[in-house]
């Protein structure tokens, strides 16, 4: 069974650019979130989508968007770069709602660097 | 709110030493807790998770935590530790029956060496 799949895997943006990054949750999970992880931060949460629903979002900026498809892949997107945003994100899927103790299973995240 | 935190930012110790890497956490509702490990360009794998009963958890490479709920503390153990151990280990926890978000604690790099 394949695991949870992020694209692309590194690249490098310009400040005041817009980046798509994308992730392929285990087949059959509904749940998908993303996370950012900084040397400064940490891994902070962003948000989740459960069914094509955001149920739960982070304390981001509106810059930071995201969406969850039919086949719950999921993208998440980020406009107007600023070099603060330099970071890995990480994608994160799960088959229930939250409700139970399911896991969560991460990908192997995207690393964006902003110039 | 919730919050997590890690007591040890960074933990170095021998091979075959054992190791305890410290985890505290509030929150005024019931949570699940979670220790997650990442090797380096790599994302996170779970260790273990407690979500009821038996306060001592067991999980994958010979790790165990305890929890504790009048100390608000989940601690990770392994006996003896091994050269590959070494990695940045993450302390989480969720809201039970809530929805799939994990408050992470800062981390704790371990070294492990020869």
């Amino acid at each position: 069974k394949a695991g949870v799949t992020q694209t692309p895997r590194y690249l490098i943006k310009t400040r005041g650019q817009q980046v798509t990054l994308s992730c392929s949750p285990i087949s059959g999970h509904r749940s998908v979130s993303w996370y950012q992880q900084t040397p400064g931060q940490g891994l902070q949460f962003l948000f989740e989508y459960f069914s094509e629903t955001q149920r739960n979002k982070g304390n981001f900026p509106g810059r930071f968007s995201g969406r969850q498809f039919s086949n719950s892949r999921s993208e998440m997107n980020v406009s107007t770069l600023e070099l603060g945003d330099s970071a890995l994100y990480l994608c994160a899927s799960s088959f229930g709602d939250g409700s139970s103790g399911n896991t969560i299973y991460f990908g192997e995240g995207s690393w964006l660097t902003v110039v | 709110a919730q919050s997590v935190t890690q007591l040890d930012s960074q933990v170095p110790v021998f091979e075959e030493a054992p190791v305890e890497l410290r985890c505290n956490y509030s929150s005024s509702v019931s949570v699940y807790l979670f220790w997650y490990v990442q090797y380096p360009n790599q994302g996170l794998q779970l260790l273990l998770k407690y979500l009821s009963g038996s306060t001592l958890v067991k999980g994958i490479n010979g790790f165990e935590a305890e929890f504790n709920k009048s100390q608000t503390s989940f601690h990770l153990r392994k006996p003896s530790v091994h050269i590959s151990d070494t990695a940045e280990y993450f302390c989480a926890v969720r809201i039970s029956g809530g929805y799939n978000k994990l408050i992470f604690g800062a981390g704790t790099r371990l070294a492990v060496h020869p």
